[in-house]
């Protein structure tokens, strides 16, 4: 089974409007954190907002927030006033924290467009 | 500010060659990864290293080996090239953590490779 589900190949919205982007996870430990990342045109992996299992506000950087809804295992991406350099892959990831040293299991990702 | 950088953005190999790709991070981190990406599958870990000479397998290590003589390089080796191992190949790096944190991973800008 899918660790990550990112269950939207392709968001289209124009500029200066809010998006969500969905992620659903699933986990059996108490403890772990969950990430999302950009990914423009160029290829590099962009570190966008980190929310914590444990934590009990909802995530914010700048433009960017994760509504993390821990019941329904669900961690959305939230970008506000959306801008046409958010135009890119947007893939959810988690670790979790149980398994000392493994890497980020990702989602495979949900294509943002946005047009002016 | 964080930096993880790779040898090659774009490389072009022949089948049956040796391919070295190079990650460096200037973050003294403990943690390095490699992964690799293609459409449709996300990102896939091929090896992963803890600490300098350690080494762990991930989901994909077949036809690849990996070296870690020094804390900031991780060595991606393909032994043999094949067509199948065209793909894009992204370094990260992150911190131990403290017990019960999920570290952040950053990423180089990835290295493209075309096996011919």
């Amino acid at each position: 089974a899918q660790k990550i589900t990112q269950t939207q190949p392709g968001m289209f919205v124009q500029e200066k409007e809010a998006v969500t982007l969905d992620c659903t996870y699933d986990t059996s430990d108490q403890s772990y954190g969950l990430f999302w990342y950009k990914q423009p045109s160029s290829g590099e992996m962009i570190f966008l907002i980190y929310q914590g299992s444990y934590d009990e506000q909802n995530a914010t950087e700048g433009r960017y927030s994760l509504n993390f809804q821990k019941a329904r295992k669900s961690a959305n991406l939230v970008i506000s006033a959306s801008q046409l350099g958010d135009s890119a892959m947007y893939f959810c990831a988690m670790r979790e924290v149980s398994q000392a040293g493994t890497a980020l299991i990702f989602g495979k990702g949900t294509t943002l467009s946005v047009s002016s | 500010d964080v930096k993880v950088t790779q040898s090659s953005r774009y490389l072009v190999k022949r089948t049956g060659e040796k391919v070295f790709l190079e990650c460096v991070q200037d973050m003294d981190h403990e943690n390095m990864f490699w992964y690799r990406q293609d459409p449709g599958l996300g990102l896939r870990l091929i090896y992963f290293s803890y600490d300098v000479k350690m080494k762990e397998k991930g989901d994909i290590p077949e036809g690849y080996s990996v070296s870690r003589e020094k804390k900031e390089r991780f060595s991606l080796i393909l032994e043999s090239a094949s067509t199948n191992q065209t793909s894009m190949y992204l370094c990260a790096s992150s911190s131990l953590g403290l017990a019960g944190a999920a570290e952040t991973q950053y990423f180089g800008p990835g290295t493209r490779l075309l096996v011919l």
